[in-house]
């Protein structure tokens, strides 16, 4: 069955730092594989998706994420964090049939 | 341009009310899409609309959950009979074809109390 795993709940990182949300995935054929973010009280917004190509991706505001087949991974990353960068990450994955599967979403925290 | 908007973005009603919740798509888009989003809770996928096609219900969670798209544009999702469980942000999203591959653009949502 197709299914996407965010394994941390939240994440809290100080400002400045590097940030790491996780994703993983399970698929049948080629995963199309998205990250989306919720600021508090606003709906979703894209920030990247990779289809083929490149294995990193750059997206909005700084973000990027990397695909990784071996480990059917694909981790949103930014180098700096930014307190604006709080809020909530959902992990798509499209695979075989164009089943369409979320995440849990990871509720990331900037602190000062 | 405009972006998916979504009216009313608060509705409380009681329970056993029917409910209409209308999305207004980014124009010219072919697909159309409704989530649900309950407190603490991710995603829930209800119902996908792709251009000309039969549209996707597999997400409906009753049949007191029904959609429909008017001249491939304006959306609008009724729920009948409301129940507690049914209290949750409904968030619909545009994408300008019907490939699962493509971007969503998401309204604001409408949040759904039942009292």
């Amino acid at each position: 069955a197709q299914s996407v795993a965010q394994p941390e709940d939240q994440v809290n990182v100080a400002e400045g730092n590097p940030l790491t949300v996780k994703c993983t995935y399970s698929v049948s054929g080629n995963p199309y594989l998205f990250w989306y973010v919720q600021y508090p009280n606003r709906g979703l917004q894209f920030l990247l998706k990779y289809i083929t190509g490149d294995n990193l991706v750059k997206g909005s505001y700084g973000f990027e994420a990397e695909f990784n087949k071996s480990q059917t991974s694909f981790h949103l990353k930014k180098p700096s964090a930014l307190v604006s960068d709080s809020a909530l990450y959902f992990c798509w994955v499209t695979g075989g049939g164009n089943k369409l599967t979320f995440g849990t979403g990871t509720q990331l925290k900037v602190e000062l | 341009g405009a972006g998916v908007s979504q009216s009313p973005s608060n509705k409380v009603t009681e329970k056993g009310k029917d409910v209409e919740l209308r999305c207004d798509p980014i124009s010219g888009h072919t697909a159309l899409y409704w989530y649900r989003q309950s407190l603490g809770q991710g995603l829930e996928f209800l119902i996908y609309f792709q251009g000309n096609s039969a549209p996707d219900k597999s997400g409906l969670p009753s049949d007191r959950f029904s959609a429909e798209r008017t001249g491939g544009s304006v959306s609008t999702l009724t729920i009948q009979r409301t129940q507690q469980e049914d209290s949750a942000v409904y968030l619909c999203a545009s994408s300008e074809t019907s490939g699962r591959t493509d971007t969503q653009y998401f309204g604001p949502g409408t949040r759904l109390t039942v009292l």
